[in-house]
């Protein structure tokens, strides 16, 4: 089955930088890749996704890129602000599977 | 609109026990996912359902089992507890007939947390 692995676990940045989280997948039939969100108590939200047909997709300071040939993709946070400290959680899903599989997640930490 | 709703918030229960847990998907949405994260870990895939049908299930044992009503909302079953179940159960839902793959999203409820003492 798919397997979808995430690094960094743990990532602390001062406001204003960026962040990068990446994801790795094993099955090359995958071709959506959604992000999510979870902050503390909450429910994870869509944030950003992305369809294999496209190689990255951008809303506002979030970015997504995909590279299908490595089978890997990441998300880019720009001018991070306190309010984007989250857990964060790639996925990845194909046509023949009926849920998405999860990342381990990402604990990002944006010092003020 | 409302999004997924997952009630109770939280639920406690000691060992042995049977938990029940609820769901109700977003309006126009017929496919429920159920999902659980225990503490530190990532989203596991419990169960979805399509139509009233069970449509798949992860690797976990049959203690766990639901299902879903005509109204389209769900209910996770959960029987025999054990300590290790303690976790945030989380639901969510999208439009059926369609494909995640394709052109749809999954969108999560707030989960609710089950303590087993």
């Amino acid at each position: 089955g798919e397997n979808v692995e995430q690094h960094p676990s743990t990532l602390s940045v001062q406001e204003g930088d960026s962040a990068v989280i990446k994801c790795t997948y094993s099955d090359s039939a995958s071709n959506y890749f959604p992000w999510y969100k979870q902050e503390l108590g909450k429910g994870p939200q869509l944030i950003i996704d992305i369809r294999s047909n496209v190689g990255e997709k951008k809303d506002q300071r979030i970015a997504v890129t995909l590279n299908k040939t490595a089978k890997h993709f990441s998300l880019h946070i720009t001018e991070t602000q306190p309010e984007d400290s989250a857990v964060y959680f790639c996925a990845a899903t194909h046509p023949g599977r009926r849920a998405l599989t999860f990342g381990s997640g990402t604990r990002l930490q944006v010092q003020p | 609109e409302a999004g997924v709703t997952q009630s109770p918030t939280h639920l406690i229960k000691t060992r042995g026990q049977q938990a029940t847990l609820r769901c109700s998907p977003i309006s126009g949405h017929t496919s429920v996912y159920w999902y659980q994260q225990a503490l530190g870990l990532g989203l596991q895939f419990l169960l979805w359902y399509d139509e009233g049908e069970e449509r798949n299930r992860g690797n976990f044992p049959p203690r766990f089992s639901g299902r879903q009503f005509p109204n389209y909302s769900s209910e996770l079953n959960v029987n025999a507890l054990e300590l290790e179940d303690s976790a945030l159960y989380l639901c969510a839902s999208s439009r059926t007939g369609t494909s995640l793959a394709t052109n749809e999203k999954l969108l999560f409820g707030s989960g609710t947390q089950l303590s087993v003492l």
